[in-house]
């Protein structure tokens, strides 16, 4: 089974509008973390944002946040005030468990095109 | 800023040749990870390193696949024979705790994209 399932493989958005991109996982853990990148086109993975399973408030970095709701097992990225930039692959990732040698998970990704 | 350095950026190859590719982590980061990933789809992750050790290599295709960090600082992912399939991005990847719980963020390289033709 898919630990991680983002269900949207394509979305469009226009520029300075807000976009939610999909992401729900599969652990039977208590403690884990979730995590956003965005993959541009060059390739490079770059860190968005972070959801302890823990924490009680949503995370926000800046234009992101991360929608979390636990008892539905989603952790839905919203990307406020779209910009051009924000075109490239978008990849929600799980950790699981405590301190030790686990494999960190990563969803199929979605792309998001945001057009003028 | 610092980052992940990996060489080369673009490798062509063909089948049954060898080939080997380097990466450097953010100086100070204890674990080092390779994935691979295919087009379409999200990392995978090949290996797992904690200074120089092997963590966690279940993933790899041993049969072709070997990976070392000897000094535990930088690291070299080789395959022999590259076969079709082989084709992806390999990502190499630092975290700064040689124990990385499940808060520990990676910080990725710019990747090498493989083709093998």
């Amino acid at each position: 089974a898919q630990k991680i399932t983002q269900t949207q493989p394509g979305m469009f958005v226009q520029e300075k509008e807000a976009v939610t991109l999909d992401c729900t996982y599969d652990t039977s853990d208590q403690s884990y973390g979730l995590f956003w990148y965005k993959q541009p086109s060059s390739g490079e993975m770059i860190f968005l944002i972070y959801q302890g399973s823990y924490d009680e408030q949503n995370a926000t970095e800046g234009r992101y946040s991360l929608n979390f709701q636990k008892a539905r097992k989603s952790a839905n990225l919203v990307i406020s005030a779209s910009q051009l930039g924000d075109s490239a692959m978008y990849f929600c990732a799980m950790r699981e468990g405590g301190r030790g040698s686990y494999i960190p998970t990563f969803g199929r990704g979605t792309s998001l095109i945001v057009h003028p | 800023e610092a980052e992940v350095a990996q060489s080369p950026r673009y490798k062509i190859t063909e089948k049954s040749q060898a080939v080997a590719f380097w990466c450097d982590p953010i100086s100070g980061h204890a674990t080092l990870y390779w994935y691979r990933q295919i087009l379409g789809q999200g990392p995978e992750l090949l290996v797992q390193f904690q200074d120089e050790s092997v963590v966690d290599d279940s993933q790899l295709p041993k049969d072709r696949f070997s990976a070392e960090r000897l000094k535990g600082v930088d690291s070299t992912l080789k395959i022999q024979p590259a076969e079709l399939g082989d084709s992806a991005m390999y990502l190499c990847a630092s975290s700064f705790s040689p124990e990385p719980d499940n808060q520990e963020t990676q910080y990725f390289g710019p990747g090498t994209r493989l083709l093998v033709l």
